[in-house]
């Protein structure tokens, strides 16, 4: 696609549910991130594949939080057991490879009620 | 640990002002620094990328400079208008770590016409 897609735009969940966010990158882009912003607070990083590598896993905060990203192209993150505190927006960024520019997708809101 | 810093937080000027926002990073050694803009309830749009070995870039009506050594980095915009009102966000790329980039808490620009 033209640009960075991420799926659903907005997403409410009860507490303690299970919700899977969704990110489709740019064609051909080796690079993905996924960061976070919760409201007032900066962007935290979560998580970051580059091709086959073992993905770099040192910003997600718990074990509830995992990704995946398969076939080198879509990822996908899963929180488990939802928190009122995992309340943010969800971003997903690729790029072509590491270290060169990163272009965002529009985001995913998440609301944990 | 990597800290951005970005002044002011807020910033609001009259339609067709030049202006400079600031972002100041505690560790030089980076492969790049980045600016976003960000609208409300959006994604990351990129706006300027600078290499670490480059000292600015331009596009348009913007103009971003890198100092390395004093780890600093402004972004200029010449004849503000309106549709500039957004926030700003900087973003730094550092060498030896997790590929992450590193944001500061940016800064909100308001135009008024």
């Amino acid at each position: 696609g033209a640009g960075v897609s991420q799926s659903p735009s907005n997403k409410v969940t009860e507490k303690g549910k299970d919700v899977e966010l969704r990110c489709d990158p740019i064609s051909g882009h080796t690079a993905l991130y996924w960061y976070r912003q919760s409201l007032g607070q900066g962007l935290e990083f979560l998580i970051y594949f580059q091709g086959n590598s073992a993905p770099d896993k040192s910003g997600l905060p718990s074990d509830r939080f995992s990704a995946e990203r398969t076939g080198g192209s879509v990822s996908t993150l899963t929180i488990q057991r939802t928190q009122q505190e995992d309340s943010a927006v969800y971003l997903c960024a690729s790029s072509i490879r590491v270290n060169t520019e990163a272009f965002f997708g529009q985001g995913t809101r998440l609301t944990v009620v | 640990k990597q800290e951005v810093t970005q002044i002011p937080a807020a910033l609001s000027v009259p339609e067709g002002e030049n202006l400079v926002l600031n972002c100041s990073f505690t560790d030089s050694a980076i492969y790049n620094l980045q600016w976003f803009r960000q609208d409300p309830g959006k994604g990351l749009t990129s706006l300027l990328l600078i290499q670490s070995s480059q000292r600015e870039q331009t596009s348009g009506r913007l103009n971003a400079s890198l100092d390395k050594s004093s780890g600093r980095s402004t972004l200029y915009i010449a004849a503000s208008q309106p549709g500039d009102s957004a926030t700003y966000l900087c973003a730094v790329n550092l060498r030896g770590s997790a590929r992450q980039l590193t944001f500061g808490s940016g800064t909100q620009l308001t135009v008024l016409p």
